[in-house]
């Protein structure tokens, strides 16, 4: 079955900076990958996601990059900003006879200090 | 965006009573809904796949008997906790997925469950 790793686990930045989690998956046969963030307490939010027929993809301050013959998949966030501060899930399909579901990373927690 | 609406946000229950969760996708049908149980500090962890007018669908070491779910209609499925023990006490997630490949999934707020 499929398995996703993400790293790192924990991630400080000083407001402005760059951050990038990474992620690397298993199953070749999957074709979705969405990332979440999470605020204390609260459900997983969908912030950005990529699909395999695609390289790149970009939201404002927030892009995803997707490498199929690595089968690993990042995300930047630019311009760190404190309300950044949560924690990042990544995420990757996989399908089983006609249902499918999504297999999560172990989670990056992101501070930006001020 | 699709809303996910989970309810309640907090419960406490006393050992040995079963408890009630509710999900329900406010401005979409979803034939499936997924059960998330997530531990502090942890990834989401799927317990089962809920699936509109049939059995729902668990995952490998999940007790069926324990956590019933149940998916009356296409905008509704509920999580019941049965028995409940200080050991179940958790944060349970729902989700449902949009989309014509069925693959962008939406979260509900979440659920506290505290069992004294």
């Amino acid at each position: 079955g499929e398995n996703v790793e993400q790293h790192p686990s924990t991630l400080s930045v000083q407001e402005g900076d760059s951050a990038v989690i990474k992620c690397t998956y298993s199953d070749s046969a999957s074709n979705y990958f969405p990332w979440y963030k999470q605020e204390l307490g609260k459900g997983p939010q969908l912030i950005i996601d990529i699909r395999s027929n695609v390289g790149e993809k970009k939201d404002q301050r927030i892009a995803v990059t997707l490498n199929k013959t690595a089968k690993h998949f990042s995300l930047h966030i630019t311009e760190t900003q404190p309300e950044d501060s949560a924690v990042y899930f990544c995420a990757a399909i996989t399908r089983m006879d006609s249902s499918y579901k999504l297999i999560f990373g172990s989670g990056t927690r992101l501070l930006v200090r001020p | 965006g699709a809303v996910v609406s989970q309810h309640p946000s907090r419960v406490i229950c006393k050992s040995g009573t079963s408890v009630k969760i509710e999900c329900r996708s406010l401005d979409f049908q979803a034939t499936t809904m997924f059960w998330y149980r997530q531990f502090p500090k942890q990834s989401l962890m799927l317990m089962a796949t809920s699936n509109e007018g049939s059995k729902a669908t668990y995952e490998q070491g999940v007790e069926k008997d324990k956590f019933l779910i149940n998916h009356a209609s296409l905008t509704l499925s509920t999580l019941t906790v049965t028995s409940a023990h200080p050991e179940d006490s958790s944060f349970y997630i729902c989700s449902a997925p949009l989309g014509s490949l069925h693959t962008e999934a939406f979260f509900g707020q979440g659920t506290r469950l505290t069992v004294v």
